[in-house]
């Protein structure tokens, strides 16, 4: 099925580090969703995009809609250890209920 | 408010077998969606449920089937099992179809010997 490349697979970084991560796909979408999925645990919401161009924050995560249309993006501020997780993106088009999902970012704190 | 709930956790399965997964909704929530989740492919969507109807349906062979019932449950089902369907299968209730708030199950972990 058609899939979201999501990008970096993964990530390492330190406390308090800033992160950075992006999705794109060659079709265009007029819904953005990003995700988290923590260990034994389904995703869980974090930030809806309905808008191109729009920037929404949820606490320190920030998530901008691609002015193309095709792409998002996701940046964690100042991460602590329970930022852990895999972060997932996903997308809707017009004409489409089904979400598509990206293949995830796997983010790991280094103490 | 009690979340999604899907049983069993765990399963294991041989090759040939075929398995059922169960998964409860919140309550009131009377759309449920199944995805397949795999390590290289990620979420896949498998199909939706509404009022006991299948509304939408991914991209998965006919050995993959589901059904809702009047209590808004759902279960989905696994015929001939293959090495490839070792997967989490993860179920999603919401108040309405197509909805982006979404709320997933822990999943079920099948793993096929």
């Amino acid at each position: 099925g058609q899939q979201l490349n999501q990008s970096p697979q993964s990530m390492f970084i330190q406390e308090g580090e800033d992160v950075s991560m992006n999705c794109t796909s060659s079709s265009i979408f007029n819904t953005w969703l990003w995700y988290k999925q923590e260990p034994g645990e389904g995703p869980v919401l974090l930030i809806a995009l309905y808008k191109a161009g729009e920037l929404t924050s949820n606490g320190r995560l920030t998530a901008q809609f691609g002015i193309t249309r095709k792409d998002s993006f996701l940046n964690i501020s100042a991460s602590i250890p329970s930022d852990v997780g895999i972060y997932f993106c996903a997308g809707r088009n017009f004409g489409n209920e089904k979400l598509t999902f990206g293949t995830g970012t796997r983010l790991t704190i280094i103490p | 408010k009690a979340g999604v709930t899907q049983t069993p956790r765990y399963l294991i399965k041989t090759r040939g077998q075929q398995v059922t997964l169960s998964c409860s909704p919140i309550s009131g929530h009377r759309s449920v969606s199944w995805y397949q989740q795999t390590p290289g492919q990620g979420l896949q969507f498998l199909f939706e449920y509404f009022s006991e109807t299948q509304r939408n349906k991914g991209n998965f062979p006919g050995r993959f089937s589901g059904r809702q019932f009047s209590n808004s449950r759902s279960e989905m089902n696994v015929s001939t099992l293959e090495l490839g369907d070792s997967a989490l299968y993860l179920c999603a209730s919401s108040l309405v179809p197509a909805s982006d708030e979404q709320f997933f199950g822990p999943g079920t972990r099948l793993t096929v010997l």
